[in-house]
């Protein structure tokens, strides 16, 4: 069965250090995935999304992922954090008829 | 921002009373979803629809159905609420049903069953 695993439920980062966060799936086919972020009190937003190509995906506000075939990781990261970065980020796959399967979402806080 | 709006975005309602859930969109999308929040969860699919009267079940569907009666508009009803759908619920579309396809969520309805 297709899921998506996000080991870091919470993590706290200081405002200008980098940033890694984990997203593991499991996808029988070449899968097509995502990350999204959802600010306090709304709905989600895109931040990026992989489905072919170069495995090194920019997005939106600064955010890169990477997808490793061999390890089924699609980690994102961010090299200098800022205060309005805080928020709950979310993997997700495509899992066919466009739906998605989210991870459980990892919380992050920007320590001053 | 994509242009979806849900109602009502706040309600409190008592075990075995009949909820609505409203989500609109003005984009014209073929595809809406209802997707569920819970913490340790992430959000998970109820039921989606490809159509005006295609609809079809998610991962936890059971306690839920949906009508699309219009392009514009996909109903969520709980036909008789219980605690445990207590939840924060969103809507979501796209323009087909291609797995490359974005999804834009609606702002959420914060649902609590007493």
């Amino acid at each position: 069965a297709q899921s998506v695993t996000q080991p870091d439920i919470h993590i706290t980062v200081s405002e200008g250090a980098s940033l890694e966060l984990r997203c593991n799936y499991s996808y029988g086919a070449t899968p097509y995935l995502f990350w999204y972020v959802q600010s306090p009190g709304q709905g989600l937003q895109l931040l990026l999304k992989y489905f072919s190509g170069d495995t090194l995906v920019q997005g939106i506000k600064g955010f890169e992922a990477e997808f490793k075939r061999s390890q089924s990781s699609f980690n994102l990261r961010k090299p200098s954090v800022h205060w309005s970065d805080a928020s709950v980020l979310f993997c997700a796959v495509g899992a066919g008829g466009g739906k998605l399967i989210f991870g459980q979402g990892t919380e992050l806080s920007v320590k001053p | 921002d994509a242009g979806i709006t849900q109602s009502p975005r706040h309600k409190v309602t008592e075990t075995g009373t009949p909820v609505t859930l409203r989500c609109h969109q003005t984009e014209n999308h073929r595809y809406m979803y209802w997707y569920r929040q819970d913490p340790g969860h992430g959000l998970r699919l109820i039921h989606y629809s490809y159509g005006v009267k295609d609809t079809d079940k998610g991962e936890v569907s059971d306690g839920y159905s949906v009508s699309r009666s219009k392009t514009e508009d996909f109903l969520l009803t709980l036909e008789s609420a219980t605690s445990s759908q207590t939840s924060v619920y969103f809507c979501a579309i796209s323009e087909g049903g291609v797995g490359t396809d974005t999804q834009y969520f609606g702002p959420g309805t914060r649902l609590t069953v007493l």
